[in-house]
Parts: structure tokens; C-alpha cells; sequence
């Protein structure tokens, strides 16, 4: 089983830019990986923010972007709000296998 | 509106088992895959399962090969997971997840402790 791999924490200042990447041992992260991006509040479930690499729902702030970047997954965050501390989780889907593997989750903290 | 709610979970002895249950309302059901993920007491999220529309096809995670089963009745838009031989890292919140990842239950929390 593939290894998906994110950075264990990054911090941001209030109104900076952060970008959190998600690698997989397989390789280069492609679109074929439909990478997804999850936020996680404590107590709360997941919340879905980007899909099949860079698509948003309507409920993603503008101010979150997804991306291919350096052969990684990318979670790109302009304008950090409070509110944006937070858990994130990419997911990379292998097909053939069990539908989508978990990074271990980045611990992002505005500072 | 999308709802997904689970039910089933509890404290149960190592060995023992439990059946989860994830009752979907909101759209039609038979149209999509179904998942299920477990996240562990401070710890990451572990997808588990997963099953196909019509649940012809069924995966599941090398840590709960053999002592898990997924399954679905579209007629009652419920998805279950069946969980036998539990063991003490089994203990987590367990997700129901709809194909595509946009929509997630509340979880259940599945302790398996004496």
C-alpha cells in the first residue's frame, strides 16, 4: 500500500501565505491521483475543500487553491485567517486499490 | 440536503463484534460508492472500506483484512460495516463517507476495551 506523505506541521501568519504539499511513494503526484484536500477542526468531522486536484466546492473559501507543484499535491492558502488553524489531510487515490489513501495530516497554525 | 448518519457504536470486549450502520437520506443512494473511515483518538484518518453502487465490488485496508465486511441495502439507503475479532486499536470514530469524499457522517465511536 502506497505511502502518502505531508508535512507534520507548518505556521502561518495572519493574513500570509502558506502552501502544504502531499507526496506519494510511488512517485510523482499526477491528476490521475484526483489528490483531494480535507480541513479537520477538533470535535468536528472532515470538511472536504478541494477535489480532483484543484476543484472547489461551493462552501471553499476563495482563499484556499489547489495545485501540481514539484511533483507533489498542493493546498494553497493566501490571506491566513484565524479561523484556518486547522488539521488538513490530502487523499491520493491508486486505482485498483482501496479507493484513496490519507496523508498523515498537516497541523497548521496561525501564528 | 445530503445527510449521513451513523449508528452502532459502543464499548465492546477484545474479540467481540459490532455492526455499524450509516442510514443516507438526501439524494439516490444507489448511485454511489460508499466508504468508510476510521480516525483513531488523536491520530490521523485511516480509510478502511469501501463498496461499489450496486456492491459488486468491495475493498478493504490491509489492517482490517478478514475481520471486516462492508455492505449496503439500497432498498433502505443504509450501509453497514461489520466488525468481528475486534482489538484495542480498532478503537476510533468511525465515518461513513459518500463516494467523492464531499459528504461525511458525525462518526461513531467504537471503544474496544475490558
Amino acid at each position: 500500500q502506497a505511502v502518502v506523505t505531508q508535512e507534520p506541521s507548518l505556521t502561518v501568519s495572519p493574513g500570509g501565505t502558506v502552501t502544504l504539499t502531499c507526496g506519494s511513494s510511488t512517485g510523482t503526484v499526477t491528476s490521475g491521483h484526483y489528490p483531494y484536500w480535507f480541513q479537520q477542526k477538533p470535535g468536528q468531522a472532515p470538511r472536504q475543500l478541494i477535489y480532483d486536484t484543484s476543484n472547489k466546492h461551493p462552501w471553499t473559501p476563495a482563499r484556499f487553491s489547489g495545485s501540481l507543484l514539484g511533483g507533489k499535491a498542493a493546498l494553497t492558502l493566501s490571506g491566513a485567517q484565524p479561523e484556518d488553524e486547522a488539521e488538513y489531510y490530502c487523499l491520493l487515490s491508486y486505482p485498483g486499490a482501496l479507493g484513496g489513501t490519507f496523508g498523515g495530516g498537516t497541523t497548521l497554525t496561525v501564528l | 440536503e445530503v445527510q449521513l448518519v451513523e449508528s452502532g457504536g459502543g464499548l465492546v470486549q477484545p474479540g467481540g463484534s459490532l455492526r455499524l450502520s450509516c442510514a443516507a437520506s438526501g439524494f439516490t443512494f444507489s448511485n454511489y460508492w460508499m466508504h468508510w473511515v476510521r480516525q483513531a483518538p488523536g491520530k490521523g484518518l485511516e480509510h478502511i472500506s469501501h463498496i461499489t453502487s450496486d456492491g459488486s465490488d468491495t475493498k478493504y485496508a490491509d489492517s482490517v483484512k478478514g475481520r471486516i465486511t462492508i455492505s449496503r441495502d439500497n432498498a433502505k439507503n443504509t450501509v453497514y460495516l461489520q466488525m468481528n475479532s475486534l482489538r484495542a486499536e480498532d478503537t476510533a470514530v468511525y465515518y461513513c463517507v459518500r463516494g467523492g469524499g464531499a459528504y461525511w457522517g458525525q462518526g461513531t465511536l467504537v471503544t474496544v476495551s475490558s
